[in-house]
């Protein structure tokens, strides 16, 4: 199985700061990677698909990048409403797909 | 949109097993693969298995093999996940979600916590 490691774990940021966050396969992906957001309580929500891409509602202050095996999710102007856990997620071929540890992000 | 709801809240022995439903409104399942991803208190997410509901051939982590069963019941549009031979451990939410062609998981249900205690 493809195993994936998620950088930092947690992360204390001020309003307005840059936020990166990096993702690491065990092996190429090639671009098959989601990044979500988790508030507490509540189910993920999708933010980023296929490395870069921004699903539809989502602010432009978040932002992905990468392709192999090495991924950065980046929050370009922290918001106080960005305070959440973010996880990474294959989906390089078959299943299964697997998540990153996570990082909670704290302001 | 798509939108699945999900069971509620179940509260089991060890040993015994659970039963979680995810039932599609809104919309139809025909296009979609549906995943169970779990959360432990206070972890992150494990992803347990899929299903694609017109096909019927469900998947599962290695993990959870031959103690979890994902089925669905086209006529209703609910996708169904039991989980056996109830740890301690596996107490956790369960989450459905959705899938449309890539494992892009948009929507996801509520969530339906399971307790496992004696």
């Amino acid at each position: 199985d493809i195993q994936m490691t998620q950088s930092p774990s947690s992360l204390s940021a001020s309003v307005g700061d840059r936020v990166t966050i990096t993702c690491q396969a065990s092996q190429d992906i090639r671009k098959y990677l989601n990044w979500y957001q988790q508030k507490p309580g509540k189910a993920p929500k999708l933010l980023i698909y296929d490395a870069s891409n921004l699903e539809r509602g989502v602010p432009s202050r978040f932002s992905g990048s990468g392709s192999g095996t090495d991924f950065t999710f980046t929050i370009t102007s922290l918001q106080p409403e960005d305070i959440a856990t973010y996880y990474c997620q294959q989906y390089d071929n078959l299943p299964p797909y697997t998540f990153g540890q996570g990082t909670k992000l704290e302001i | 949109q798509v939108q699945l709801v999900q069971s509620g809240a179940e509260v089991k022995k060890p040993g015994s097993s659970v039963k979680v439903s995810c039932k599609a409104s809104g919309g139809t399942l025909s296009n979609y693969a549906i995943s169970w991803v779990r959360q432990a208190p206070g972890q992150g997410l494990e992803w347990m298995g899929r299903i694609i509901p017109i096909l019927g051939i469900p998947n599962y982590a290695q993990k959870f093999r031959g103690r979890v069963t994902i089925t669905a019941d086209k006529s209703t549009s609910t996708i169904y996940m039991e989980l056996n031979s109830l740890r301690s451990d596996d107490t956790a939410v369960y989450y459905c979600a959705g899938s449309l062609g890539v494992a892009r998981f948009d929507p996801w249900g509520q969530g339906s916590q399971v307790i496992v205690s004696s």
